[in-house]
């Protein structure tokens, strides 16, 4: 079975700041990772997703993401917040070639301070 | 663009109702999900459907059960709702064989 640990669950951080979100997953398997994104009031939007290839992808609003299979991490990174940044953030893992059951954590929110 | 809607955004009903939540997808997508997501415990999967008149449960079944007549549309039904199902409810759908998530904008639900 898959899990997602995010230990963070909030993290506050200055406008302009860089942040980073960290993300741990556990699977016997080979894993899709996912970023989702929820803002106040509204259901979850894909940030960015690794499925194979480049270890280093780049999702929408600047965001970007690096797996780290040897230390089962997938954190997310932004070098430069806004106010509107302010969310609350997940990571999802699902089994590579699975059966699309995907396992969400349980998420962190970014405060972006003026 | 996906869209999928749900049928409310806030619902109140008092113990012991029996609660209907829709969801539809414009998508034509095989795949849909209903989570209920709770502060601290992120999103836990209640039951999904492959297929139409397929379904799967999830995490947390108990207390719920679904109905996907049509590929467009999955329901969740509480038959008999309690205080402990006070939550906020999200609709997912997703292609076949495709593992990301496309959401509604979620209902909460409050029983008094």
């Amino acid at each position: 079975a898959q899990s997602v640990t995010q230990l963070d669950s909030q993290v506050p951080v200055f406008e302009e700041a860089p942040v980073e979100l960290r993300c741990n997953y556990s699977s016997s398997v080979s894993v899709y990772l996912f970023w989702y994104v929820q803002y106040p009031n509204q259901g979850l939007q894909l940030l960015l997703k690794y499925l194979s290839g480049s270890t280093l992808v780049k999702g929408i609003n600047g965001f970007e993401a690096e797996f780290n299979k040897s230390q089962t991490s997938f954190h997310l990174r932004k070098p430069s917040v806004h106010i509107s940044d302010t969310a609350e953030y997940f990571c999802a893992v699902s089994e590579a070639g699975g059966y699309q059951k995907v396992t969400f954590g349980t998420g962190t929110k970014l405060q972006v301070i003026p | 663009d996906v869209k999928v809607t749900q049928s409310s955004r806030y619902l109140v009903k008092r113990t012991g109702e029996k609660v209907f939540l829709e969801c539809v997808q414009d998508m034509d997508h095989e795949n849909m999900f209903w989570y209920r997501q709770d502060p601290g415990l992120g999103l836990r999967l209640i039951y999904f459907s492959y297929d139409v008149k397929m379904k799967e449960k999830g995490d947390i079944p108990e207390g719920y059960s679904v109905s996907r007549e049509k590929k467009e549309r999955f329901s969740l039904i509480l038959e008999s709702a309690s205080t402990n199902q006070t939550s906020m409810y999200l609709c997912a759908s997703s292609p076949l064989n495709r593992d990301e998530q496309y959401f509604g904008p979620g209902t909460r639900l409050t029983v008094t």
